[in-house]
């Protein structure tokens, strides 16, 4: 089975601070997501990653950056947390065909007080 | 670019009664379309996909889907619902483009009444 682990499941943060969210997956997935999940709004892409040192910006990427060295971590970095980032985040992977699914992690529950 | 509706946030079913969620995209092109499930506290599931084929597809839980290029629709269906599959139920489109993600509806929560 194709296993996606996010390294938080609950975490909490002071406003300013520097936050670093990781996902890795086992399946050598080319593709890689970041989603952020807030009540109302669905899943929002964050950024995506389709290669290593590869990155495509999605719908709401301010204030957030990522970082993939290796094929199976994909990192979120939020550069200067503020309480707006309080949030669901879901790490995801593919194959790289459009025509496959997306396999999600657990997600991690992100607050910033 | 293509976008998804989910026109109803929130569904009541009697248990044991039938169920059809309503999903409407917009995409220039065929495109590739999926239904996920999230339980509470839980990561998201794959119900059901659909990229080519057969318009009615099946999926796990028992759940299909039918793909109406004519509506742009493909919509969630289920004959009798069980208390477990009280859940969000997200779609979500896709294109058949290199270098494009998944786009996803809000959502519709489901309640399943005794």
């Amino acid at each position: 089975d194709v296993k996606v682990t996010q390294s938080s499941r609950y975490l909490v943060k002071r406003t300013g601070e520097k936050v670093f969210l990781e996902c890795v997956q086992d399946m050598d997935h080319e593709n890689m997501f970041w989603y952020r999940q807030d009540p109302g709004l669905g899943l929002r892409l964050i950024y995506f990653s389709y290669d290593v040192k590869m990155k495509e910006k999605g719908d709401i990427p301010e204030g957030y950056s990522v970082s993939r060295e290796k094929k199976e971590r994909f990192s979120l970095i939020l550069e200067s947390a503020s309480t707006n980032q309080t949030s669901m985040y879901l790490c995801a992977s593919r194959p790289p065909d459009n025509y496959n699914e997306q396999f999600f992690g657990p997600g991690t529950r992100l607050t910033v007080l | 670019a293509q976008s998804v509706t989910q026109p109803d946030i929130h569904i009541t079913v009697s248990e044991g009664a039938s169920l059809e969620l309503r999903c409407n995209y917009s995409y220039g092109a065929t495109p590739y379309l999926f239904w996920y499930v999230q339980s509470p506290g839980q990561g998201l599931q794959l119900l059901l996909k659909y990229f080519s084929g057969d318009t009615l597809v099946q999926g796990i839980k028992g759940f299909e889907a039918e793909f109406k290029r004519s509506q742009s629709s493909f919509n969630l269906r289920k004959p009798s619902v069980h208390w477990s599959d009280a859940a969000e139920y997200f779609c979500a489109v896709g294109a058949n483009q290199a270098g494009t993600a998944l786009i996803f509806g809000k959502g519709t929560t489901l309640s399943v009444s005794s």
